[in-house]
């Protein structure tokens, strides 16, 4: 039961134009989303996250947004440079579990590869 | 800071042999957690600690066992590797509460069983 999913396991755009990563989840328990990216032979690094109280987060060229009656979420990047080019994760958490906390476990998606062409 | 670091980068076993992957993070983390990739399947979690001398289950705990003895460090132990096993392996930390749930990665370990 995969409760993220990423759809999309590949994107490639131009550099300079915009670059949307999409994500959707299936357990209304998550209310705390991270976007992760990968290098090859690297670890995941933290990009960016958003709170289900809100619906959009900017940090520099990235935004992401989160629709929860869609259950769904977007990773916008403005302008895309060829050093974007990694795989994208998006991961999700529930702060509240049934019963306690969830300790911050996050259930990530499968991941896409971003290609951004000079 | 070195952050989170991971030993060894890369190993290969034969089926039925052991061995313990290390994890050591230098930035006073109460949380660790171990991953594991795989092609299609993203990082799915194995086990995690919510400090030292406590661990729990994740979601494919199957085959491998952990220990927090000491809070900075966190093992990953496999008792009879079987090919299944070969993957990529993440280790991740983080702060306690809930103020951010960002976490902090290694570089992985690339392990392959014959």
């Amino acid at each position: 039961d995969q409760q993220v999913k990423q759809n999309s396991p590949s994107l490639s755009v131009q550099e300079g134009r915009i670059s949307i990563l999409n994500c959707d989840y299936t357990n209304s328990m998550f209310d705390y989303f991270l976007w992760y990216k990968k290098y090859p032979a690297e670890g995941p690094t933290f990009l960016i996250s958003i709170s289900s109280i809100k619906d959009k987060n900017e940090d520099g060229r990235f935004t992401v947004f989160l629709n929860k009656s869609a259950k769904h979420l977007s990773l916008h990047i403005v302008p895309s440079q060829p050093g974007d080019s990694a795989v994208y994760f998006c991961a999700a958490s529930g702060r509240r579990a049934a019963g306690g906390t969830s300790y911050g476990k996050l259930t990530f998606g499968q991941g896409t590869i971003l290609t951004v062409h000079p | 800071n070195a952050g989170v670091t991971q030993t060894p980068k890369f190993r290969v076993l034969k089926t039925g042999q052991s061995m313990t992957l290390l994890c050591a993070q230098d930035m006073n983390h109460e949380y660790m957690y171990w991953y594991r990739q795989d092609p299609g399947m993203g990082l799915r979690l194995i086990h995690y600690s919510v400090g030292e001398g406590t661990t729990a289950k994740g979601e494919v705990p199957d085959g491998y066992n952990v220990s927090r003895l000491k809070k900075q460090n966190f093992l990953l132990g496999l008792e009879s590797a079987a090919p299944s096993q070969t993957s990529v392996y993440f280790c991740a930390s983080r702060t306690g509460g809930l103020s951010s749930y960002e976490q902090y990665f290694g570089p992985g370990t690339r392990l392959t069983v014959t």
